[in-house]
């Protein structure tokens, strides 16, 4: 079974400023997928990026950026001019390609952006 | 479009007492889904229809029931509610038109087993 471990509970970061979550996750597939979603105290979970394993281009969607590296299995979030709507629960998750539609969740990190 | 809805936001039940929460589609998605969450552990599935007339467990589908009503609908039935089951509970969906992997989340249900 797979698993994603987020080893950071909680992080803060300044206002303006650079913040990177990290996750690593282990599998034996080769072909997967991998998101960080992220949750505001709305509780709404909302996707935030997504990178697929056969694709060596890091991800990125505006100030997110993914550093993608499969043969570490790890897989972190850098988050670039934070702003304090950034201000959440994040996420990583798993997705095996042949188990479609299953995620498998790391246990979060709280990302505090202070003014 | 609403997206996926969820009935009802919050619930406080007893012990042994039996509920139904609703998810509801409104993007044509094939396969619908029930996580629960609780705090430290993230996200778990416990059931999970990968199209209309299917349903399969998930991680954690001990004392839950599933009924995929239509394609549009999926809902979660607790027979008899234990305080283990305190969580907040949610619906998700994805479609063949989605990004591959992409869930759509909704709201969520917070239920609390006294």
């Amino acid at each position: 079974a797979q698993t994603v471990t987020q080893s950071q509970p909680e992080m803060s970061v300044q206002e303006a400023e650079t913040v990177t979550l990290s996750c690593t996750y282990d599998t034996s597939e080769n072909n997967y997928y991998l998101f960080w979603y992220k949750q505001p105290p709305s509780r709404q979970m909302i996707l935030v990026i997504r990178q697929e394993a056969y694709k060596q281009q890091n991800a990125t969607e505006n100030r997110f950026s993914v550093n993608f590296q499969k043969a570490a299995k790890s897989f972190s979030l850098k988050i670039s001019d934070s702003q304090l709507g950034d201000t959440a629960m994040y996420f990583c998750a798993f997705m095996s390609g042949t188990s479609y539609g299953k995620l498998t969740f790391g246990q979060g990190t709280i990302l505090t952006v202070h003014p | 479009n609403a997206g996926v809805t969820q009935t009802p936001k919050f619930q406080v039940l007893k012990t042994g007492q039996s509920m139904t929460l609703q998810c509801a589609q409104d993007m044509n998605h094939n396969s619908m889904y029930w996580y629960r969450q609780d705090p430290g552990m993230g996200l778990r599935l416990i059931y999970y229809s990968a199209s209309e007339g299917t349903t399969d467990k998930g991680e954690v589908p001990n004392g839950y029931n599933v009924s995929r009503l239509n394609k549009r609908e999926f809902s979660l039935r607790l027979e008899s509610a234990a305080p283990s089951q305190t969580s907040v509970y949610f619906c998700a969906s994805s479609g063949w038109d989605s990004p591959r992997g992409t869930q759509y989340f909704g709201p969520g249900t917070r239920l609390t087993v006294l």
